[in-house]
Protein backbone atom coordinates (compact mmCIF):
# COMPACT_ATOMS: atom_id res chain seq x y z
CA UNK A 1 0.00 0.00 0.00
CA UNK A 2 1.32 3.26 -0.38
CA UNK A 3 2.63 5.91 2.48
CA UNK A 4 3.70 9.15 3.04
CA UNK A 5 6.08 9.81 5.76
CA UNK A 6 7.13 13.13 7.27
CA UNK A 7 9.86 12.92 9.85
CA UNK A 8 9.40 15.89 11.10
CA UNK A 9 6.25 16.80 13.24
CA UNK A 10 7.64 20.55 13.77
CA UNK A 11 10.47 21.88 12.54
CA UNK A 12 12.19 26.15 13.98
CA UNK A 13 14.69 27.97 11.67
CA UNK A 14 15.70 31.65 11.90
CA UNK A 15 14.57 34.31 9.21
CA UNK A 16 16.89 33.70 6.43
CA UNK A 17 18.27 30.44 7.12
CA UNK A 18 17.79 27.57 4.68
CA UNK A 19 15.05 25.11 5.12
CA UNK A 20 14.49 21.47 4.40
CA UNK A 21 11.30 19.37 4.63
CA UNK A 22 12.02 15.65 4.47
CA UNK A 23 9.36 13.03 2.87
CA UNK A 24 9.49 9.73 2.09
CA UNK A 25 7.17 7.52 0.28
CA UNK A 26 6.38 3.94 0.38
CA UNK A 27 5.24 2.22 -3.58
CA UNK A 28 6.94 0.28 -6.37
CA UNK A 29 7.14 2.54 -9.23
CA UNK A 30 7.10 6.23 -9.37
CA UNK A 31 4.55 8.17 -8.18
CA UNK A 32 3.22 11.19 -8.84
CA UNK A 33 4.56 13.45 -5.89
CA UNK A 34 3.13 16.86 -4.56
CA UNK A 35 3.96 19.14 -1.67
CA UNK A 36 1.72 21.44 -0.16
CA UNK A 37 1.41 24.65 1.81
CA UNK A 38 -1.58 25.33 4.64
CA UNK A 39 -1.14 29.02 6.06
CA UNK A 40 -3.22 29.14 9.32
CA UNK A 41 -6.90 29.31 8.56
CA UNK A 42 -6.86 28.33 4.75
CA UNK A 43 -7.15 25.42 2.33
CA UNK A 44 -4.10 23.92 0.88
CA UNK A 45 -1.98 25.64 -1.92
CA UNK A 46 0.10 23.38 -4.10
CA UNK A 47 4.11 24.67 -3.96
CA UNK A 48 5.19 21.96 -6.51
CA UNK A 49 4.58 18.62 -8.53
CA UNK A 50 6.73 15.60 -9.91
CA UNK A 51 5.78 13.78 -12.65
CA UNK A 52 8.65 12.69 -14.75
CA UNK A 53 11.22 14.12 -16.34
CA UNK A 54 14.29 16.15 -14.08
CA UNK A 55 14.11 15.25 -10.81
CA UNK A 56 14.48 19.31 -9.39
CA UNK A 57 11.26 20.87 -9.46
CA UNK A 58 11.29 24.61 -9.09
CA UNK A 59 8.08 25.50 -7.55
CA UNK A 60 6.19 28.74 -6.21
CA UNK A 61 7.53 31.19 -3.43
CA UNK A 62 11.08 30.03 -4.07
CA UNK A 63 11.15 26.65 -3.40
CA UNK A 64 12.20 23.49 -4.76
CA UNK A 65 11.94 19.82 -4.53
CA UNK A 66 13.95 17.24 -5.65
CA UNK A 67 13.37 13.79 -6.17
CA UNK A 68 15.37 10.41 -5.44
CA UNK A 69 14.36 7.56 -6.42
CA UNK A 70 17.00 5.29 -4.87
CA UNK A 71 16.05 7.04 -1.19
CA UNK A 72 12.64 6.80 -2.48
CA UNK A 73 12.00 10.93 -1.43
CA UNK A 74 11.03 14.01 -2.29
CA UNK A 75 12.46 16.68 -0.09
CA UNK A 76 11.45 20.24 0.07
CA UNK A 77 13.91 22.95 0.07
CA UNK A 78 14.42 26.84 0.69
CA UNK A 79 17.48 28.53 0.39
CA UNK A 80 16.26 31.56 2.37
CA UNK A 81 13.14 31.15 4.59
CA UNK A 82 10.69 34.28 5.24
CA UNK A 83 8.20 34.88 8.17
CA UNK A 84 5.69 34.74 5.96
CA UNK A 85 6.33 31.08 5.85
CA UNK A 86 5.36 30.10 8.51
CA UNK A 87 2.63 27.35 7.81
CA UNK A 88 2.09 23.66 8.01
CA UNK A 89 3.85 21.92 4.99
CA UNK A 90 2.62 18.17 3.33
CA UNK A 91 3.85 16.02 0.96
CA UNK A 92 1.60 14.13 -1.38
CA UNK A 93 1.92 10.96 -3.46
CA UNK A 94 -0.98 9.63 -6.28
CA UNK A 95 -0.03 6.57 -7.40
CA UNK A 96 -3.65 5.58 -8.66
CA UNK A 97 -6.34 6.77 -10.91
CA UNK A 98 -8.34 7.80 -7.95
CA UNK A 99 -6.21 8.56 -4.88
CA UNK A 100 -3.80 11.04 -3.56
CA UNK A 101 -2.09 10.42 -0.23
CA UNK A 102 -0.99 13.14 2.24
CA UNK A 103 1.70 12.78 4.74
CA UNK A 104 0.79 13.89 8.16
CA UNK A 105 2.45 17.01 7.88
CA UNK A 106 5.22 19.15 8.93
CA UNK A 107 4.80 22.72 11.05
CA UNK A 108 7.65 25.21 10.53
CA UNK A 109 7.97 28.36 12.72
CA UNK A 110 10.00 31.29 11.49
CA UNK A 111 12.09 33.08 14.50
CA UNK A 112 12.36 36.94 12.81
CA UNK B 1 -13.72 35.21 -5.60
CA UNK B 2 -12.40 31.59 -4.54
CA UNK B 3 -12.71 28.81 -6.81
CA UNK B 4 -13.70 26.34 -3.89
CA UNK B 5 -16.25 27.73 -1.51
CA UNK B 6 -17.23 25.88 1.35
CA UNK B 7 -20.12 26.65 4.21
CA UNK B 8 -20.50 27.28 7.17
CA UNK B 9 -16.46 28.30 7.84
CA UNK B 10 -17.26 27.42 11.13
CA UNK B 11 -19.74 25.22 13.17
CA UNK B 12 -20.66 23.61 16.81
CA UNK B 13 -23.13 21.03 17.24
CA UNK B 14 -23.65 19.18 19.49
CA UNK B 15 -24.10 15.14 20.13
CA UNK B 16 -26.76 13.66 17.87
CA UNK B 17 -27.30 16.55 15.37
CA UNK B 18 -27.51 16.55 11.62
CA UNK B 19 -25.22 18.80 9.87
CA UNK B 20 -24.57 19.37 6.59
CA UNK B 21 -21.21 21.54 5.29
CA UNK B 22 -21.24 22.04 1.41
CA UNK B 23 -19.11 22.97 -0.78
CA UNK B 24 -19.21 24.96 -4.13
CA UNK B 25 -16.66 25.10 -7.16
CA UNK B 26 -16.74 27.50 -10.18
CA UNK B 27 -13.21 25.78 -11.83
CA UNK B 28 -15.30 23.37 -13.53
CA UNK B 29 -14.05 20.19 -12.56
CA UNK B 30 -15.53 17.15 -12.48
CA UNK B 31 -14.16 15.15 -9.44
CA UNK B 32 -15.06 16.80 -5.93
CA UNK B 33 -13.61 15.39 -3.03
CA UNK B 34 -14.26 15.74 1.26
CA UNK B 35 -10.83 14.94 3.48
CA UNK B 36 -10.90 15.40 7.27
CA UNK B 37 -7.98 17.07 8.79
CA UNK B 38 -6.96 15.47 12.29
CA UNK B 39 -3.86 16.96 14.07
CA UNK B 40 -0.74 14.97 13.01
CA UNK B 41 -2.39 12.63 10.62
CA UNK B 42 -2.90 14.54 7.76
CA UNK B 43 -5.60 14.67 5.14
CA UNK B 44 -7.93 11.52 5.50
CA UNK B 45 -10.45 11.08 2.42
CA UNK B 46 -13.59 10.28 3.23
CA UNK B 47 -15.94 10.59 0.08
CA UNK B 48 -14.78 11.40 -3.45
CA UNK B 49 -17.19 12.12 -6.51
CA UNK B 50 -15.93 11.97 -10.48
CA UNK B 51 -18.72 13.33 -11.62
CA UNK B 52 -22.51 13.76 -10.73
CA UNK B 53 -23.46 9.82 -10.90
CA UNK B 54 -20.12 8.59 -9.21
CA UNK B 55 -19.98 8.52 -5.53
CA UNK B 56 -17.06 6.42 -3.41
CA UNK B 57 -15.96 5.58 -0.22
CA UNK B 58 -12.38 7.28 0.91
CA UNK B 59 -11.10 5.40 3.79
CA UNK B 60 -13.08 6.91 6.55
CA UNK B 61 -16.26 7.13 5.04
CA UNK B 62 -18.16 5.19 8.71
CA UNK B 63 -20.57 7.64 10.11
CA UNK B 64 -20.76 10.23 6.48
CA UNK B 65 -23.13 10.47 3.85
CA UNK B 66 -22.64 12.39 0.59
CA UNK B 67 -24.42 14.46 -2.08
CA UNK B 68 -23.45 15.29 -5.79
CA UNK B 69 -26.22 17.62 -6.79
CA UNK B 70 -24.65 19.15 -9.36
CA UNK B 71 -21.11 19.17 -11.12
CA UNK B 72 -20.20 22.25 -9.21
CA UNK B 73 -22.08 21.41 -5.41
CA UNK B 74 -20.85 18.56 -3.65
CA UNK B 75 -22.34 18.08 0.01
CA UNK B 76 -21.12 16.10 3.06
CA UNK B 77 -23.66 15.52 5.89
CA UNK B 78 -22.68 14.03 9.04
CA UNK B 79 -26.45 12.44 10.02
CA UNK B 80 -25.85 11.84 13.79
CA UNK B 81 -22.85 13.85 15.26
CA UNK B 82 -20.36 12.55 17.33
CA UNK B 83 -17.39 14.51 19.61
CA UNK B 84 -14.88 12.14 17.64
CA UNK B 85 -15.90 13.89 14.30
CA UNK B 86 -14.53 16.88 15.53
CA UNK B 87 -12.02 18.59 12.83
CA UNK B 88 -11.33 20.90 10.04
CA UNK B 89 -12.90 19.30 6.83
CA UNK B 90 -12.23 20.43 3.58
CA UNK B 91 -12.97 20.08 -0.22
CA UNK B 92 -11.10 19.47 -3.02
CA UNK B 93 -11.96 19.08 -6.66
CA UNK B 94 -9.68 18.04 -10.28
CA UNK B 95 -10.06 17.97 -13.35
CA UNK B 96 -10.29 14.77 -15.18
CA UNK B 97 -6.72 13.80 -16.76
CA UNK B 98 -5.44 16.61 -14.65
CA UNK B 99 -2.93 14.25 -12.98
CA UNK B 100 -4.35 14.23 -9.74
CA UNK B 101 -3.26 17.94 -8.44
CA UNK B 102 -5.70 19.26 -6.58
CA UNK B 103 -7.43 22.57 -5.77
CA UNK B 104 -8.49 23.18 -2.06
CA UNK B 105 -11.57 25.34 -0.35
CA UNK B 106 -10.33 26.84 2.89
CA UNK B 107 -12.35 24.75 5.06
CA UNK B 108 -14.88 23.91 7.36
CA UNK B 109 -13.98 23.71 11.50
CA UNK B 110 -16.31 21.69 13.14
CA UNK B 111 -16.79 21.28 16.73
CA UNK B 112 -19.28 18.20 18.60
CA UNK B 113 -20.27 18.89 22.28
Amino acid sequence: AQSVTQPDIHITVSEGASLELRCNYSYGATPYLFWYVQSPGQGLQLLLKYFSGDTLVQGIKGFEAEFKRSQSSFNLRKPSVHWSDAAEYFCAVSASYDKVIFGPGTSLSVIP
Amino acid sequence: DADVTQTPRNRITKTGKRIMLECSQTKGHDRMYWYRQDPGLGLRLIYYSFDVKDINKGEISDGYSVSRQAQAKFSLSLESAIPNQTALYFCATSATGGLHEQFFGPGTRLTVL
